[in-house]
């Protein structure tokens, strides 16, 4: 069964610093692996998505890799600013179940001003 | 493009109630997946419909169903609901297998 980790679960930065939000998987049998961010009772938004055969994405000031073979990918987010303050999903989608995601629990980020 | 549209964005119920949510995909999906989200159990998977036939499904008792219309938008509906069901319900829709998946705003349901 596939599971999904992500350290650390809380972060506190001030601002202008660069993070790195940690993700490892159990089962590197995956299509593909996206990181999403959540505010407080909203939806999912997609930050980047890497696929299964990729390395890496970037998207502005943040930078996603993947190492399909250990389980693991690290979101890197250059020059934080507190509109980044968030919680940060790392979700992966197993080649065994289809369509059925697998969520990480998160890593909430406070960006101080 | 819109994106994948959720209604209604809120609800309150009372025990023992149904409930349906609407789901709106992305023009050109075909997937459509719904997700319960609680502060205790995080996102669980509900059931996943592509081309109006449920694919795959989830751990949640009979009384959460769904559906799938020829235009790809989808219904989940709630009978006989519980406390325990309070949760944001969230949908999202996928292009393909290895596509990533677009998520909507959901929906939260509260049950008093």
């Amino acid at each position: 069964k596939q599971e999904v980790t992500q350290i650390p679960a809380a972060l506190s930065v001030p601002e202008g610093e660069n993070l790195v939000l940690n993700c490892s998987f159990t089962d590197s049998a995956i299509y593909n692996l996206q990181w999403f961010r959540q505010d407080p009772g909203k939806g999912l938004t997609s930050l980047l998505l890497i696929q299964s055969s990729q390395r890496e994405q970037t998207s502005g000031r943040l930078n996603a890799s993947l190492d399909k073979s250990s389980g693991r990918s690290t979101l890197y987010i250059a020059a934080s600013q507190p509109g980044d303050s968030a919680t940060y999903l790392c979700v992966v989608r197993p080649e065994t179940s289809g369509s059925r995601l697998t969520f990480g629990e998160g890593t909430q980020l406070t960006v101080n001003p | 493009k819109a994106g994948v549209t959720q209604t209604p964005r809120y609800l309150i119920k009372t025990r023992g109630q149904q409930v349906t949510l609407s789901c709106s995909p992305i023009s050109g999906h075909r997937s459509v997946s719904w997700y319960q989200q609680t502060p205790g159990q995080g996102l669980q998977f509900l059931f996943e419909y592509f081309s109006e036939t449920q694919r795959n499904k989830g751990n949640f008792p009979g009384r959460f169903s769904g559906r799938q219309f020829s235009n790809s938008r989808s219904e989940m509906n709630v009978s006989t609901l519980e406390l325990g069901d309070s949760a944001l319900y969230l949908c999202a829709s996928s292009s393909g297998q290895l596509e990533g998946y677009t998520f909507g705003s959901g929906t939260r349901l509260t049950v008093v």
